[in-house]
């Protein structure tokens, strides 16, 4: 099992839509978790950090269940800037390593 | 302003011609790493630094080498490059102990 695994996509929606990914990971000692942005051909930037009880930053909700080990991001009322790719990064207890999902791409259309 | 910086951005090269892709960051960061990128593959980690003088192997170091003399310089050295490092490089920053890195603009290296 891959460490760090999100649905490639593309997840194609209409503005406004409501649309959530997910990414699982496999290592149950996994302590902090975060969600990146990669826009076309530009660098990733910090989206959101991902809190033990969720956590809300405008439209976009971050959730957390370590039972079933995923994270997932929840974009309300989608705009055409959302379009992007969606990095899950997953690291152990004192950030030694940054674990990097292959992402999921997001187009949200007129 | 607050930032990774990374030289050339783009570069046309050939196989077997020396080079170096640099990369400075402003932040005072301890942790830097070098980072390929590839359709389908991901960000795949190449090389990492915890400190100057510091540095260890990631995921993919094959035909590659770094040096971290400075603590904001982390430059990338290919000293025989080949077609299959063609790919998109990130440079990244971040504080140790910290979740934030902070990347580069990226280089798009392609060798013919």
């Amino acid at each position: 099992r891959k460490e760090v695994e999100q649905d490639p996509g593309p997840f194609n929606v209409p503005e406004g839509a409501t649309v959530a990914f997910n990414c699982t990971y496999s290592n149950s000692a996994s302590q902090s978790f975060f969600w990146y942005r990669q826009d076309c051909r530009k660098e990733p930037k910090l989206l959101m950090s991902v809190y033990s009880s969720g956590n809300e930053d405008g439209r976009f909700t971050a959730q957390l269940n370590r039972a079933s080990q995923y994270i997932s991001l929840l974009i309300r009322d989608s705009k055409l800037s959302d379009s992007a790719t969606y990095l899950c990064v997953v690291t152990p207890s004192g950030y030694s390593t940054l674990t990097f999902g292959k992402g999921t791409m997001l187009l949200v259309s007129p | 302003e607050a930032q990774v910086t990374q030289n050339p951005r783009y570069l046309i090269t050939v196989t077997g011609k020396k080079l170096t892709v640099t990369c400075s960051q402003n932040m005072n960061h301890e942790y830097m790493s070098w980072y390929r990128q590839d359709p389908g593959l991901g960000l795949r980690q190449i090389y990492y630094s915890m400190n100057v003088e510091v540095t260890d192997k990631g995921d993919v170091p094959e035909g590659y080498k770094v040096s971290r003399k400075e603590k904001r310089n982390f430059p990338l050295i290919l000293e025989s490059p080949s077609p299959n490092q063609t790919s998109l490089y990130f440079c990244a920053s971040r504080t140790l102990g910290e979740g934030t890195q902070y990347f580069g603009p990226g280089t798009r290296l392609t060798v013919l």
